[in-house]
């Protein structure tokens, strides 16, 4: 089993629709990224978190560490969107400063 | 401008010919680190370094060597590569080592092909 699970692996939507996609992880963290890989292959960090909620235009990210789950929203979607959102988490105790990276989730916006 | 290069973006070599993917940042970042992405396998940590003279492994270290002399450069070394060692690679470096990672800045990546 991976430490890190993302969901959907894939996503279609309609321009304007609100997406979700979540990241669920195994292991104890001190905080979780998530970044945007373009279709050129360039990564962009989008958030840090290690509690609560930050948003930045129509991005937003939650985590619950209880419940070791994180979602990412993108509101009134658009195809500029298009990108692979991937979730990395920074482990503690054996996984000291490492980083541990979720599969991707590959998301589409249709005009 | 705020960035992290890396040198060469792509190469294609043969078997067992050393090579070193360069890595530079002029942000003044303490910690820096090294990815290799693989489809199916996603992203995964080659190699990081905390500051000057202090790197650690990550999850996928095997045939792979790295330096930190300087606050602003960390090469990459394969001293012997092979072909499993075909794959997209990322540097990365971020301002404050320790769990809780500032904002990571990622290379446009280097393209290695191994032939």
């Amino acid at each position: 089993k991976n430490e890190v699970e993302q969901s959907p692996q894939n996503l279609t939507a309609q321009e304007g629709e609100f997406i979700t996609i979540n990241c669920s992880y195994s292991v104890g963290i001190s905080a979780l990224h998530w970044l945007q890989q373009h279709p050129g292959g360039g990564i962009v960090s989008l958030f840090m978190l290690s509690s609560g909620k930050k948003k930045h235009g129509r991005l937003i990210a939650t985590i619950n560490i209880q419940e070791k789950h994180s979602s990412l929203h993108i509101t009134a979607s658009h195809p500029r969107d298009s990108a692979v959102y991937i979730c990395a988490v920074i482990g503690v105790e054996e996984y000291g400063n490492k980083l541990v990276f979720g599969a991707g989730t590959i998301l589409r916006v249709k005009s | 401008e705020a960035q992290v290069t890396q040198n060469p973006r792509y190469l294609i070599t043969v078997t067992g010919k050393k090579l070193t993917v360069t890595c530079s940042q002029n942000m003044n970042h303490e910690y820096m680190s090294w990815y290799r992405q693989d489809p199916g396998l996603g992203l995964r940590q080659i190699y990081y370094s905390m500051n000057v003279e202090v790197t650690d492994k990550g999850d996928v270290p095997e045939g792979y060597k790295v330096s930190r002399k300087e606050k602003r450069n960390f090469p990459l070394i394969l001293e012997s590569p092979s072909p499993n060692q075909t794959s997209l690679y990322f540097c990365a470096s971020s301002k404050i080592p320790g769990p809780t990672h500032d904002t990571q800045y990622f290379g446009p990546g280097t393209r290695l092909t191994v032939l």
